[in-house]
């Protein structure tokens, strides 16, 4: 059964780059055509889509954060991992990576646990 | 981009219907997702294209898509429905394509 974990630091100062890492396990992240995705939630509020990438193609960003944001995609080690620079307080969120399907058009149905992270000094 | 409105909150006794809407402009046109979200735990995936269902999820969770409007019917409710709610498209109207989600729905069991 595919798994997601997420792992990184759970403290960023501001101004740095955010760095997080989805391991897969229970299958490969290129042996199928999935979108790959993070999505965060900000303490008491509602899910907010990050970005996207494809195993094999370009990501996908949303705009608000795009000039901020790098997602790619390491097959030899079955992960897909997150930057974001410059982060300020309101970065402070939960940060989930996600399976999609093999179409912009299907939903995430595999979910990580999540991980906290704090932007603070 | 694709804007996703839902109702803040949803009230419902034990034994009843929820309906939890998420309107967005010809969203009758896209596949919509609904998503579970208990307090502290990752969403999960209740009702995808609209109105199918994932293997393990009580055929009491119903999806419809009409219009400008689609809705998360919830028959049946029970205690451990309780819970925030998201609708999710992918949305390509616009010049920069991507995932959308509505503002969330807690549903609470009265």
């Amino acid at each position: 059964q595919l798994q997601l974990q997420e792992s990184g630091p759970g403290l960023v100062k501001p101004s740095e780059t955010l760095s997080l890492t989805c391991t897969v396990s229970g299958g490969s992240i290129s042996s199928n055509t999935y979108y790959w995705g993070w999505i965060r939630q900000p303490p008491g509020e509602g899910l907010e889509w990050i970005g996207s990438i494809y195993y094999s193609g370009s990501p996908y960003y949303n705009p608000s954060l795009k000039s901020r944001v790098t997602i790619s995609v390491d097959t030899s080690k079955n992960q897909f991992s997150l930057k974001l620079s410059s982060v300020t307080a309101a970065d402070t969120a939960v940060y989930y990576c996600a399976r999609g399907g093999d179409s912009y058009y299907d939903a995430f149905d595999i979910w990580g646990q999540g991980t906290m992270v704090t932007v603070s000094s | 981009s694709h804007v996703l409105t839902q109702p803040p909150s949803v009230s419902v006794a034990p034994g009843q219907t929820a309906r939890i809407t998420c309107g967005g402009n010809n969203i009758g046109s896209k596949s919509v997702h609904w998503y579970q979200q208990k307090p502290g735990q990752a969403p999960v995936l209740v009702v995808y294209d609209d109105s199918d269902r994932p293997s393990g999820i009580p055929e009491r969770f119903s999806g419809s898509n009409s219009g400008n409007t689609a809705t998360l019917t919830i028959s049946r409710v029970e205690a451990g429905d309780e819970a925030d709610y998201y609708c999710q498209v992918w949305d390509s109207s616009s010049d920069h394509p991507g995932w959308v989600f509505g503002g969330g729905t807690k549903l609470t069991v009265l």
